[in-house]
């Protein structure tokens, strides 16, 4: 069975400040997969990334980036010098690599509150 | 553009009067896919459909049945909602089963009278 554990429900900061949210996942599959989605008020689900598990290079992208420790299963995310548009609910998700686990598991998502 | 469209984005029903919720892609995948995500929870999927085949998650209540027409649209019908069918449900495509990215529609906000 996977698991995904995002600890953290609400994270409130104010603007400028750096922020990282917490994932740690659960799973038997050798070869999965990790995502970070965002839910801003609209309601869809936005991806932002996705790393397969042979893959612990950590990855930036402006002011996101990723730290993928297979060793402690985590994929944390961090925002640098936060907006007010980063404010959102964030999904960390997991999905293994064969039959029906490809589907994702979600994680039950942190809230992200910026001030400005 | 919009690639993953759900009409519409609030629905409002009685409890026991069906309802039902559309979704609509431009992305010509094959799998779509129906999430019920509650206040403060997870997405947690109900079904998917594999170009025509359907595929019912084992905790989907029957109260909830889908029908996918065409590639295009997908449909969720709730045959007799209470209170607690009250969420959001998100509509997301995939272009294959292994496919690793979904999109998802802006989803359809519930409420139960």
């Amino acid at each position: 069975a996977q698991k995904v554990t995002q600890a953290q429900t609400e994270i409130s900061v104010v603007e400028k400040e750096d922020v990282t949210l917490d994932c740690v996942y659960e799973t038997r599959d050798t070869t999965y997969y990790l995502f970070w989605y965002k839910q801003p008020p609209s309601g869809e689900l936005v991806f932002l990334i996705r790393r397969n598990s042979f893959d612990e290079q950590n990855e930036i992208s402006g002011r996101y980036s990723w730290n993928f420790q297979k060793s402690t299963s985590s994929f944390n995310f961090t925002i640098t010098a936060s907006q007010v548009v980063d404010s959102a609910v964030y999904f960390c998700a997991l999905s293994g690599a064969s039959g029906g686990s490809y589907i994702p598991t979600f994680g039950r998502g942190t809230s992200l509150i910026v001030h400005p | 553009d919009a690639m993953v469209i759900q009409n519409p984005r609030y629905q409002v029903t009685q409890f026991g009067k069906p309802v039902t919720l559309s979704c609509s892609q431009t992305l010509n995948h094959n799998v779509m896919y129906w999430y019920q995500q509650k206040s403060s929870q997870a997405p947690k999927l109900l079904f998917h459909y594999y170009d025509k085949d359907f595929n019912n998650e084992a905790d989907t209540p029957d109260n909830f049945q889908s029908r996918r027409p065409n590639t295009s649209f997908c449909f969720l019908d709730i045959r007799s909602p209470g209170l607690g069918d009250a969420a959001m449900y998100l509509c997301a495509t995939s272009r294959d089963l292994d496919s690793l990215e979904q999109y998802f529609g802006p989803g359809t906000r519930l409420t139960v009278t």
